[in-house]
């Protein structure tokens, strides 16, 4: 089945920094999305990004679907942005999302 | 307010007991999915159902059922089958239609630990 690798792992940040996520795919997709799960475990919608690039305030991704992998910037990071970033790919004629290994971001004041 | 309830929070299984969650959405969309996620990993596919009195299982469906009478509720039978039920339980659910955007919407999740 299709493998969705996310890294890093995990990232601690310094208030202010900023960073860029990535998730790979190992086979072509239908579309992709981002995900935030807070402290509490609340999942967030981010971005729907089949291809291109799209921006909402200090978070913008990037997918290039021919190579088969997305980013995730978090520009002037907050300690409210901690938590886990998850990618998921919806494969073409399907409708399950296969979820990525999540990235899990610490921000420090 | 437009959501997606799931309930209770919290939830406590004695062995050999059978537990249901609850998935309740006002959003009107057609399609509903139940995962779970243990500490540390991502989300895993339990079942999903795509219309009413319809569903299918996913990655991970044995030990669990589901029902899908109303397009409003896909509640989840945590059965005495299910060794390992201590997890937390996120049920999601899509409007796709003729879009064919498959973009899901979660609940805040419910905590099952066994007793």
């Amino acid at each position: 089945g299709i493998q969705v690798e996310q890294s890093p792992p995990d990232l601690i940040l310094q208030e202010g920094a900023n960073s860029t996520l990535r998730c790979n795919f190992s086979d072509s997709v239908n579309n992709l999305q981002w995900f935030h799960q807070n402290p509490w475990g609340q999942l967030i919608n981010l971005f729907y990004i089949p291809s291109g690039t799209k921006q909402n305030g200090r978070l913008s991704a990037t997918t290039v679907a021919t190579e088969r992998y997305s980013l995730l910037y978090i520009s002037s990071s907050q300690t409210t942005d901690s938590g886990v970033y998850f990618c998921a790919v919806d494969l073409i004629n399907t409708d399950k999302l296969i979820f990525g290994t999540g990235t899990r971001l610490q921000v420090f004041p | 307010d437009g959501g997606i309830t799931q309930s209770p929070k919290y939830l406590f299984r004695k062995e050999g007991q059978n537990v249901t969650l609850s998935c309740e959405q006002n959003l009107n969309h057609d399609a509903m999915y139940w995962y779970r996620q243990d500490p540390g990993q991502g989300l895993r596919l339990i079942y999903y159902s795509q219309i009413v009195n319809d569903f299918q299982k996913g990655d991970i469906a044995e030990g669990y059922s589901v029902s899908r009478e109303k397009k409003e509720s896909f509640p989840l039978t945590v059965t005495s089958a299910q060794k390992n039920p201590t997890a937390f339980y996120l049920c999601a659910s899509s409007i796709q239609g003729t879009t064919g955007k498959n973009i899901q919407y979660f609940g805040a999740g419910t905590r099952l630990s066994v007793l």
